[in-house]
């Protein structure tokens, strides 16, 4: 089974608002990513957590939060966000990390709408 | 740096035809892992293929095909007998050995007609 589930499926939210995006995997995969991804572009990594610990942060502004509870989970916390921040949010999990030969498998992704 | 080109920003071909998706990359690494993404239209990304830099062998998977050459840093992807069900976004993407980050082109968007 490879899947990643994302919650949810589309979100409009205001530029005053608070929300989370939610991506769950039961693979055993120790590596988790944020993705997001605008109409007619190839998908730009924001984050990645490597055995639950933030790892990688692709200099993304602190409206956006991540937090990975256990190695399970993964959420991306929204907070005060702007008109252009609308796009699809892809989460990702892989087996590794770092080093070696591995895929990254994708949710079905978040289509946020930032009003 | 990593560069990811796919050249080709649109394609369309009619139903059983076979097309053929260009990728060509550019790294100094000697070890670094390629791979061919699916996005249909519903966005979610779909894994269809990883080749390591020091496995030159072709690949076939049913109506897929993949042919990786280190001479011209080229893995190019090709569907024989294109179907409707096949129209997506197709993104080639590249690994080096040491890192989580994958590289993107810019995708290819494939529309079959029937």
């Amino acid at each position: 089974d490879t899947e990643v589930t994302q919650t949810p499926k589309h979100l409009v939210m205001g530029m005053t608002n608070k929300k989370s995006l939610k991506c769950e995997q039961h693979m055993g995969h120790r590596a988790m990513y944020w993705y997001k991804q605008k109409a007619k572009k190839p998908p730009e990594l924001m984050f990645v957590y490597s055995y639950e610990k933030l790892s990688i942060n692709e200099s993304v502004p602190s409206r956006f939060s991540p937090e990975c509870p256990n190695s399970s989970l993964l959420n991306l916390h929204l907070h005060a966000l702007q008109p252009e921040d609308s796009a699809l949010y892809l989460c990702a999990s892989s087996p590794g990390q770092g080093v070696g030969a591995y895929e990254q498998y994708f949710g079905p992704g978040t289509r946020l709408t930032v009003t | 740096a990593q560069k990811v080109t796919q050249a080709q920003t649109e394609i369309s071909v009619v139903e059983k035809e076979d097309v053929t998706l260009d990728c060509v990359y550019e790294t100094r690494d000697t070890t670094y892992y390629l791979f061919w993404y699916k996005q249909p239209p519903s966005g979610e990304l779909v894994f269809l293929i990883r080749r390591n830099s020091f496995d030159e062998q072709n690949e076939i998977s049913g109506r897929y095909s993949w042919n990786f050459q280190k001479s011209t840093s080229s893995f190019n992807f090709t569907i024989t007998a294109s179907q409707v069900v096949d129209s997506a976004v197709y993104f080639c993407a590249l690994r080096l050995e040491y890192g989580n980050k994958l590289v993107f082109g810019a995708g290819t968007i494939l529309r079959v007609k029937s």
